[in-house]
């Protein structure tokens, strides 16, 4: 079945540092979400990409999909501590099943005051 | 706009008996997605429902678990002689369309086994 994966599994920084964390698919997707998920809390809808080589910006949040739209990238500026959490990557297939979002394992950042 | 709501919040059962985990999507919202995580693991797609419909239930293991999401009143993810593996948060989202669309998800309910 259709796999996305994300590096990596965890990242800390010193706040005022930035962070990248990567998804990719072996397969092409219809498009791709991010999401983020507090620490006990529940995932967050961030943002949807759907064409070739898209750029959006969230204030200091950047997402990038790739031109073969296989991979995705998620790039914070400047962490702050409210930017902790596990950032997920949400895949939804080309053709067939393409309701269904396939999650990545998450990016757990940590930000140190 | 009361969201998605969820619950119980918390569940605890014992090995053996039924857990039933109740989810009613966002007014407007006519699919209702489940998902279960595992502590550090994402998100794996259990049933994903229409009114009166299993759409894909293709995540769901076949024995002891069902869900249904009738014509009034919430969607149910029911869990029958529960083991201590059962343990997750169980993560319900709805969204307006099935495709281009981000999910609203509900806060969760966290099932204990003991």
């Amino acid at each position: 079945g259709q796999q996305v994966m994300q590096i990596p599994q965890y990242q800390h920084v010193q706040e005022g540092e930035d962070f990248t964390t990567y998804c990719n698919s072996s397969t092409t997707l219809s498009n791709i979400q991010w999401y983020k998920q507090r620490p006990g809390g529940h995932p967050v809808f961030l943002i949807q990409l759907v064409k070739s080589g898209e750029v959006k910006k969230q204030k200091r949040l950047t997402f990038q999909f790739g031109e073969a739209k296989k991979n995705s990238s998620l790039h914070i500026t400047a962490t702050q501590t409210t930017d902790v959490g596990t950032y997920f990557c949400a895949a939804m297939n080309s053709g067939g099943s393409n309701y269904k979002l396939t999650f990545g394992k998450g990016t757990l950042l940590t930000v140190n005051p | 706009n009361a969201g998605v709501m969820q619950n119980p919040r918390h569940l605890v059962r014992r090995r053996g008996q039924e857990a039933r985990l109740r989810c009613s999507p966002m007014k407007g919202h006519s699919h209702v997605y489940w998902y279960r995580q595992l502590p550090e693991e994402g998100l794996k797609f259990m049933v994903y429902l229409q009114k009166e419909n299993i759409i894909d239930e293709s995540g769901m293991p076949k024995e002891r678990f069902s869900a249904e999401f009738p014509k009034e009143g919430p969607s149910i993810l029911r869990i029958q002689q529960v083991v201590r593996g059962d343990s997750a948060a169980y993560f319900c989202a709805s969204s307006p369309s099935s495709t281009n669309y981000g999910y609203t998800f509900g806060s969760g309910t966290r099932l204990t086994v003991v």
